[in-house]
């Protein structure tokens, strides 16, 4: 079956512009998280989802970062008024569930997003 | 609280040769520990893990050993090919988080022929 897919695989913007990043997680799978990784740098939380519970957000840096998740499954990524230093990668995983059991995340290629 | 500290952040092995990544870690709290393969372009793909309650785990050429009392574990490989040179990360995981995963910085693996 098919992995995590990301779309689009590079976005490049200006400052000040908004961008919409997309996961599609494996069917299936109720657990979807958003990690950034920047350049030569570990991957970093940013927000989890889990069914229909409210959403993690405790990682997102700022307002002007949001998520969202349809029907448990697509995601978006919300970054309003883009600024430089939004600029990395933005990798997606999902899981089968979360909490206990060690639950392997998989992940999608990622989007690299460069803020001009 | 939350860090995972990874060392070193690049290596260079010969060919046959042991690769060694080290991982340190405050937070007793954390209850699994994977690590991650990532090769350019590509999104982390799990390598092997381990949970405290063993001190080793080992999955072919590829070994984890767990020093519970040190807060500290490590990533050995055995007989390095060209084709493991990629970015490995350990992270770690509090059960109680749901499974968000805390990552180390990351360590550039070259694998020379």
């Amino acid at each position: 079956g098919a992995g995590v897919s990301q779309s689009p695989s590079n976005k490049v913007t200006e400052k000040g512009k908004d961008v919409e990043l997309r996961c599609d997680p494996i069917s299936g799978h109720t657990a979807l998280y958003w990690y950034r990784q920047s350049l030569g740098q570990g991957l970093e939380f940013l927000i989890y989802f889990q069914g229909n519970s409210a959403p993690d957000k405790s990682g997102l840096p700022s307002d002007r970062f949001s998520a969202e998740r349809t029907g448990g499954s697509v995601s978006t990524l919300t970054i309003q008024r883009t600024q430089q230093e939004d600029s990395a990668v933005y990798l997606c995983a999902s899981s089968l569930a979360s909490g206990g059991g060690g639950n392997e995340q998989f992940f999608g290629p990622g989007t690299r997003l460069t803020v001009l | 609280q939350q860090q995972v500290k990874q060392s070193p952040q690049s290596l260079i092995v010969q060919k046959g040769g042991i690769s060694i990544i080290n991982c340190a870690y405050e937070n007793t709290a954390f209850d699994y520990f994977p690590w991650y393969q990532q090769f350019p372009g590509k999104g982390p793909a799990l390598l092997i893990a381990i949970r405290p309650d063993v001190s080793e785990k080992k999955e072919g050429r590829f070994t984890i050993s767990f020093n519970k009392s040190a807060k500290q574990f490590s990533l050995h490989i055995m007989d390095s090919q060209p084709g493991d040179s990629a970015t490995y990360f350990c992270a770690a995981r509090i059960g109680s988080h749901g499974s968000r995963l805390t990552f180390g910085e990351g360590t550039q693996l070259t694998v020379n022929p």
